[in-house]
């Protein structure tokens, strides 16, 4: 059990489109979700604290405008960057949070952006 | 959250265990000590997590000192496919609080 999914694995894009990677829980239900970015040969990084029904809480220097976050559901989540840009290349990581006595975070298998 | 200090890398043997330790001298009462691993090109995989009695589950063991400043990973058998990124990482588990990641120590496992 916690199963975390994002679709798309992979994506490229043109620079000045936007981009919608989607994050599900597919076994529990999950009010908070977090969003992650990972550059290469360096750690995650959080980007965005997202919670269903409420707008998201973005971590200091994250563009909150470019990095579109919407919780409308205890089971998706989903990160638009608008109008990307090839600094915006990264690997972008989800999670989400199950309660079992404590929190536990349950990560997705990570999404790889790549804007040309 | 409290900080944590780790080893940039470590190696181990096949078969032999793999002990990874990680210093959190700032814990708080609440915080609980987590552990992740992270595959090359994957999303981060959960392995145990504990606050102040040792923990074991089927992947892993948690060693934690009595005055909780550290902690250690143990991998009783560790094979080649645990290479990897172990990140360790203290925060509270009451509530859905964000992890904050390290560098995390690089884990080779050779034959």
């Amino acid at each position: 059990g916690a199963v975390v999914s994002q679709h798309p694995s992979w994506v490229i894009c043109k620079s000045g489109t936007s981009v919608k990677i989607e994050c599900r829980s597919l076994d529990f239900q999950a009010t908070t979700m977090f969003w992650y970015r990972q550059f290469p040969k360096q750690s995650l990084m959080l980007m965005a604290t997202s919670n269903e029904g409420s707008k998201a809480t973005y971590e200091q220097g994250v563009e909150k405008d470019k990095f579109l976050i919407n919780h409308a559901s205890l089971t998706l989540s989903t990160l638009t960057v608008t109008s990307a840009h090839p600094e915006d290349s990264s690997f972008y990581i989800c999670s989400a949070a199950l309660h079992r006595g404590t929190y536990e975070q349950y990560f997705g298998p990570g999404t790889r952006l790549t804007v040309t | 959250d409290a900080k944590t200090t780790q080893p940039p890398s470590m190696d181990c043997a096949e078969g032999r265990a793999a002990n990874l330790p990680c210093n959190h001298s700032t814990i708080s009462g609440n915080e609980y000590v987590y552990w992740y691993r992270q595959i090359h090109s994957q999303g981060p995989q959960y392995i145990i997590h504990g606050l102040k009695n040792n923990e074991t589950n089927e992947m892993a063991s948690l060693i934690i000192t009595e005055d909780r400043k550290s902690s250690t990973l143990i991998l009783p058998h560790a094979t080649l496919r645990d290479t990897a990124v172990y990140y360790c990482i203290v925060r509270v588990g009451t509530n859905a609080g964000k992890s904050t990641f390290g560098d995390g120590t690089t884990l080779t496992v050779k034959p």
